[in-house]
């Protein structure tokens, strides 16, 4: 069964690098069906994409978001990361990894499993 | 940027039909996926390319997307129904969110 586990710091000060590990178990990353993607959600607010990676490397990213965030994919370990810079108290949020599936019968990509989130706070 | 409304809340009455609306510009050209989020977790998938249901979700869970509005129908609502609901979409190659919609069931 899939899994997918958040794994870093719960408290990154401001101006500093948030940085996260998403480990996938029972599946892998190299799966040419899925790209993986990372979610956040300020409380009491809906999700809001950041981005998504393929095995091979390649990215897109939310535009409004492109300038601070690198996602980067380590196949060996299975695992794909999030780097967020120079944060703010906005930034806090509980991010999910996610993956994200294409059907073979074409359509819109869909995130299908979720891992459980992990609370990252901003504040110094 | 595009945007994506729902209404923050909406209530039904046990085994009554419910229906969440999202609505977009011209959102009836893309597909649209619905997530729902119980307090504590992570999001599950109920609905992904307009009307599909992943497996293990009940037939109760329907969609449809035409126009500028998606819906969200659970026919025979539970009381387990009961949750955050999120419309997603994708808009030259960014995903965007709903605001989300507060089911309750009374």
């Amino acid at each position: 069964q899939l899994q997918l586990q958040e794994s870093g710091p719960g408290l990154v000060k401001p101006s500093e690098t948030l940085s996260l590990t998403c480990t996938v178990s029972g599946d892998s990353i190299s799966s040419r069906t899925y790209y993986w993607g990372w979610i956040r959600q300020p409380p009491g607010r809906g999700p809001e994409w950041i981005g998504s990676i393929y095995y091979s490397g390649s990215t897109y990213y939310n535009p409004s978001l492109k300038s601070q965030v690198t996602i980067s994919v380590d196949t060996s370990k299975n695992q794909f990361s999030l780097k967020l810079s120079s944060v703010t108290a906005a930034d806090t949020a509980v991010y999910f990894c996610a993956r994200l599936w294409y059907s073979a019968a074409g359509g819109a990509p869909t995130f299908d499993y979720w891992g459980q989130g992990t609370l990252v706070t901003v504040s110094s | 940027s595009y945007e994506l409304t729902q209404p923050p809340s909406v209530s039904v009455s046990p085994g009554q039909t419910a229906s969440i609306t999202c609505s977009g510009d011209k959102l009836g050209d893309k597909y649209a996926s619905w997530y729902q989020q119980k307090p504590g977790l992570s999001p599950v998938l109920v609905i992904y390319q307009d009307t599909k249901r992943p497996s293990g979700i009940p037939e109760r869970f329907s969609g449809s997307n035409s126009g500028n509005t998606a819906t969200l129908t659970i026919s025979g609502t539970q009381a387990m129904d009961e949750s955050d609901y999120y419309c997603q979409a994708w808009d030259t190659s960014t995903a965007v969110f709903g605001g989300g919609t507060k089911l309750t069931v009374l």
